[in-house]
């Protein structure tokens, strides 16, 4: 059951630009949404968090924005730089955290 | 130390051999979980303690997982007789509450042949 989806395996953008990541969930009883970001044979890294009562948190270059209706939150981040290419997973909390399928983020020079 | 640790970074398994693996998490960190990650999947969720109380294990996928954290800090994750299936990445984390950003560790990533 593929609570929490991320329809986009991969992205590609060139540096300087906007990257928009999206994810849409199932559950509307996730109250906690997060972005982690992997580099390869690493671990994935926390980068940013909103809880289900803001819509909107930013943090330096990323902002996450979410929309309960729709059920859909989505991570920009501007500007893009070569540094942010790695996988980007979408998560979302209720009593126990469920991942996306993640995103390949390339940022080119 | 300053991060989550886990070992073995890889661990090669006959088919039918028991793995152990070890997860050392962030000092004073109360909450623990074990994720297993296919190769192009997001990690699954396996189990989580609260200190050493195995509060959930809803997301073991067979009798033959069995994790444990006898001391509140490390823990350790057990797979019996391995099966192909059970080839993947295996990530653990640790928090000081159980919302918010986890503290992920590198992995270790098992492959049964």
């Amino acid at each position: 059951d593929q609570q929490v989806k991320q329809n986009s395996p991969s992205l590609s953008v060139q540096e300087g630009r906007i990257s928009i990541l999206n994810c849409d969930y199932t559950n509307s009883m996730f109250d906690y949404f997060l972005w982690y970001k992997k580099y390869p044979a690493e671990g994935p890294t926390f980068l940013i968090s909103i809880s289900s009562i803001k819509d909107k948190n930013e943090d330096g270059r990323f902002t996450v924005f979410l929309n309960k209706s729709a059920k859909h939150l989505s991570l920009h981040i501007v500007p893009s730089q070569p540094g942010d290419s790695a996988v980007y997973f979408c998560a979302a909390y209720n009593n126990d955290m469920r991942f996306g399928a993640g995103t390949r983020l390339t940022v080119k020079p | 130390g300053a991060g989550v640790s886990q070992s073995p970074r890889y661990k090669v398994a006959k088919r039918g051999q028991d793995v152990a693996l070890r997860c050392d998490p962030i000092s004073g960190h109360v909450s623990l979980f074990w994720y297993q990650q296919a190769l192009g999947q997001g990690p699954e969720f396996l189990t989580y303690f609260q200190n050493e109380a195995q509060l959930d294990k809803s997301g073991l996928p067979s009798d033959r997982f069995f994790a444990e954290r006898p001391e509140g800090s490390v823990s350790t994750l057990k797979i019996q007789r391995t099966q192909q299936e059970d080839s993947a990445v295996y990530l653990c984390a640790s928090s000081l509450v159980k919302e918010g950003g986890y503290t992920f560790g590198s992995g270790t990533r098992l492959t049964v042949v």
